[in-house]
C-alpha cells in the first residue's frame, strides 16, 4: 500500500498570504492519480485538484498543483477567508485509493 | 444537481451489525463506480469499500475485509453498506461518494452519516 505523508501538519496564516502543501508518497505514484481536497468543519471533503495539476470544476486559479513521482504540492497564491481548511492528498491505485493525513491551514 | 444523502447511521455495540444507505440522484446512477469513505472523529480520510456501477466488481479496505459488504440497487439508486463484527475504531463519519469516470476521483459527496460502536 502506498503511504502519502503530507506535512506540515498545521499552518498558521494570515489572508492574502501565499503557501504551500507538501505531500510525499511510499513509492511513486502516477500523475493521473493524484488528486487533492479540501475540507471545512462539519462539511464533506471537496475535490479541488486532480491528474496533479488539473483544476475541478469551479476551483480558482489561485488554488495549483505540481509534482512527479513521489513529490507533490498545493500551493495556494493569496489565501481568501473560505480557504482555511484542512488539505488531503489522495492516490488512486486501480481498486483502492489511500489518503493522506492533512495538512490543517488555520488563521494566525 | 448530484445529490449523494445517507443515512442509517446511529450508537451500535461492539460485535453488531449496521448498514448504511445512500440514496442518489441528480446523474445516471448505473454509470458511476461508488466508494465508501470514512473519517473517525477529529482524524483523517479513510477509504473503506468500492462498487462498479453494475455491481459486478467490489474492493474493501483490508481493514474492513470480511466484515463490511457494500452492494447497490440501481433499480433504486441506491448504495448500501452492510457492517458486522464492529469494533470502536469503525466509530466514524461514513461518507458516499461518486466516482467520476473521466479522472477517477471522487467528485460528488454526500453530508455522511456518524457511527457510533459503544457499549
Amino acid at each position: 500500500e502506498i503511504v502519502l505523508t503530507q506535512s506540515p501538519g498545521t499552518l498558521s496564516l494570515s489572508p492574502g498570504e501565499g503557501v504551500t502543501l507538501s505531500c510525499r508518497a511510499s513509492q511513486s505514484v502516477s500523475s493521473n492519480y493524484l488528486a487533492w481536497y479540501q475540507q471545512k468543519p462539519g462539511q464533506a471533503p471537496k475535490l479541488l485538484i486532480y491528474a496533479a495539476s488539473s483544476r475541478a470544476t469551479g476551483i480558482p486559479d489561485r488554488f495549483s498543483g505540481s509534482g512527479s513521482g513521489t513529490d507533490f504540492t498545493l500551493t495556494i497564491s493569496r489565501l481568501e477567508p473560505e480557504d482555511f481548511a484542512v488539505y488531503y492528498c489522495q492516490q488512486y491505485g486501480g481498486s483502492s485509493r489511500t489518503f493522506g493525513q492533512g495538512t490543517k491551514v488555520e488563521v494566525k | 444537481e448530484v445529490q449523494l444523502v445517507e443515512s442509517g447511521g446511529g450508537l451500535v455495540q461492539p460485535g453488531g451489525s449496521l448498514s448504511l444507505s445512500c440514496a442518489a440522484s441528480g446523474f445516471t446512477f448505473s454509470s458511476y463506480d461508488l466508494s465508501w469513505v470514512r473519517q473517525a472523529p477529529g482524524k483523517g480520510l479513510e477509504w473503506v469499500s468500492t462498487i462498479s456501477g453494475s455491481g459486478g466488481s467490489t474492493f474493501h479496505a483490508d481493514s474492513v475485509k470480511g466484515r463490511f459488504t457494500v452492494s447497490r440497487d440501481n433499480s433504486k439508486n441506491t448504495l448500501y453498506l452492510r457492517m458486522s463484527s464492529l469494533r470502536g475504531e469503525d466509530t466514524a463519519v461514513y461518507f458516499c461518494a461518486r466516482k467520476d469516470p473521466a479522472s477517477n476521483n471522487l467528485d460528488s459527496w454526500g453530508q455522511g452519516t456518524l457511527v457510533t460502536v459503544s457499549s
